[in-house]
């Protein structure tokens, strides 16, 4: 079935480091991928997404590809906040699904000043 | 912008009693919700889809009678855990899509943590 792998955590950075959290995943078709972020007490909001290969998703400094030939979508951000501490999930989903998600695992992220 | 919200928070509940968790759209129309379940470090897992006015579709290996969904209104889906079990200790998340928008836009609520002793 389908799945999605991400780099386990916890990462720990300092302000103004390179962020990046790998994702993979496994699927039979062409989803559209997706990076989501929960902070402290907050619900999953949606940071960025991509529905087809080679699509770049962006948002707040985030940036992620979508890459079919290496399934991967792996989350970045060239200098990191305090504010940026979270949860931070990597999920697919195909079109025809009602928006049924499949998510990795989480990888928590800790931004120190 | 999108608010979900969850009640309670979290609940600790004994052995064998039932125990209800709602998750309510704030200012918009959900026409279909999404109840996850969470382990610590581990993902979240779909249990069921529920869609406004008609039964609840389960993921493959949850139980249907264990675990009650409710969908009666636009704004209020409930999920009822009957005759827990420790093992039902979790993390349980809704989410809810908004009627008529594009399939991706769902908005997640916080967490309810449950805990059966």
């Amino acid at each position: 079935g389908d799945s999605v792998t991400q780099m386990e955590g916890p990462v720990t950075l300092s302000e103004e480091a390179f962020l990046t959290i790998n994702c993979t995943y496994t699927a039979t078709g062409y989803p559209s991928l997706f990076w989501y972020v929960q902070y402290p007490g907050e619900g999953l909001q949606l940071l960025l997404k991509a529905t087809k290969a080679d699509d770049k998703g962006s948002n707040k400094g985030f940036e992620a590809t979508y890459r079919k030939e290496t399934t991967s979508f792996h989350l970045e951000k060239g200098s990191v906040q305090v504010s940026d501490s979270a949860v931070y999930f990597c999920a697919l989903r195909y079109g025809t699904s009602y928006g049924k998600l499949t998510f990795g695992q989480g990888t928590i992220l800790t931004v120190h000043p | 912008g999108a608010v979900v919200s969850q009640h309670p928070s979290w609940v600790i509940c004994k052995s064998g009693t039932s125990v209800k968790i709602e998750c309510r759209s704030l200012d918009f129309q959900a026409t279909t919700m999404f109840w996850y379940r969470q382990f610590p470090k581990q993902s979240l897992m779909l249990m069921a889809t529920s869609n406004e006015g008609s039964k609840a579709t389960y993921e493959q290996g949850v139980e249907k009678d264990k675990f009650l969904i409710n969908h009666a209104s636009l704004t209020l889906s409930t999920l009822t855990v009957t005759s827990a079990h420790p093992e039902d200790s979790s993390f349980y998340i809704c989410s809810a899509r908004v009627a008529g928008g594009p399939e991706y836009e769902q908005y997640f609520g916080p967490g309810t943590r449950l805990t059966v002793t």
